[in-house]
């Protein structure tokens, strides 16, 4: 089956910059979003098609593309921005979603 | 404002079956399909299919095919997803989540509350 692969952490201190990868046979064809998941929380929408953000997301959230890698950058970062982070995209048929396996973003 | 609610707690037993609801509220229901994804505890997201509330098509993980049944009823703009055949790895968060997207790309937004499904003898 299918799979994204994120890496399981990113350590970032307040104001700096953090990246988060997200890597996928599939990706040159199909197009990545990103959701943020605060503990005891449901999943929240930050970044749809590689690089729109959604209305009520901050400006410090930013998405590209390149090849078989998506990525979702988080420009100046604040302890609000602590939480996991999944990519989701398709398989190059579109016939199933799949998520990554979460990134867990940690506000030093 | 949209909005996705959904069914309380669930405490099942191995074998049984159990049924989430999820009504939708702030928009027309037929006009976005409706996910689903499940989360076991301290795991990832994982996709279990998606049902367009416009027709009834269906498309369900590969995994759960032959043991999840998703369903609508219009009339009150409630999405229904049925598990049978419970085993104790299916205990997970249950979220429904709002089909979105254009162009053919798909994202799911927004999302309901979660429902706990608990599998235990």
């Amino acid at each position: 089956s299918y799979e994204l692969t994120q890496p399981p952490s990113v350590s970032v201190s307040p104001g700096q910059t953090a990246r988060i990868t997200c890597s996928g046979d599939a990706l040159p064809k199909q197009k990545g979003f990103w959701y943020q998941q605060k503990p005891g929380q449901a999943p929240v929408l930050v970044m749809y098609k590689d690089s729109e953000r959604p209305s009520g997301i901050p400006e410090r959230f930013s998405g590209s593309s390149s090849g078989t890698t998506v990525t979702l950058t988080i420009s100046g970062v604040q302890a609000e921005d602590e939480a996991d982070y999944y990519c989701q995209s398709a398989d190059s048929s579109d016939t199933y979603k799949v998520f990554g396996g979460g990134t867990k973003v940690t506000v030093l | 404002q949209v909005q996705l609610v959904q069914s309380g707690p669930e405490v099942k037993k191995p074998g049984a079956s159990v049924t989430v609801s999820c009504k939708a509220s702030g928009y027309t229901f037929t006009s976005y399909g409706v996910s689903w994804v499940r989360q076991a505890p301290g795991q990832g997201l994982e996709w279990m299919g998606w049902i367009s509330t416009y027709n009834g098509y269906t498309n369900y993980a590969q995994k759960l095919q032959g043991r999840v049944i998703m369903t609508t009823d219009t009339s009150t703009s409630t999405a229904y997803m049925e598990l049978r055949s419970l085993r104790s790895d299916d205990t997970a968060v249950y979220y429904c989540a709002r089909r979105d997207g254009d162009y053919g790309y798909n994202w799911f937004d927004p999302w309901g509350q979660g429902t706990l499904v608990t599998v235990s003898s």
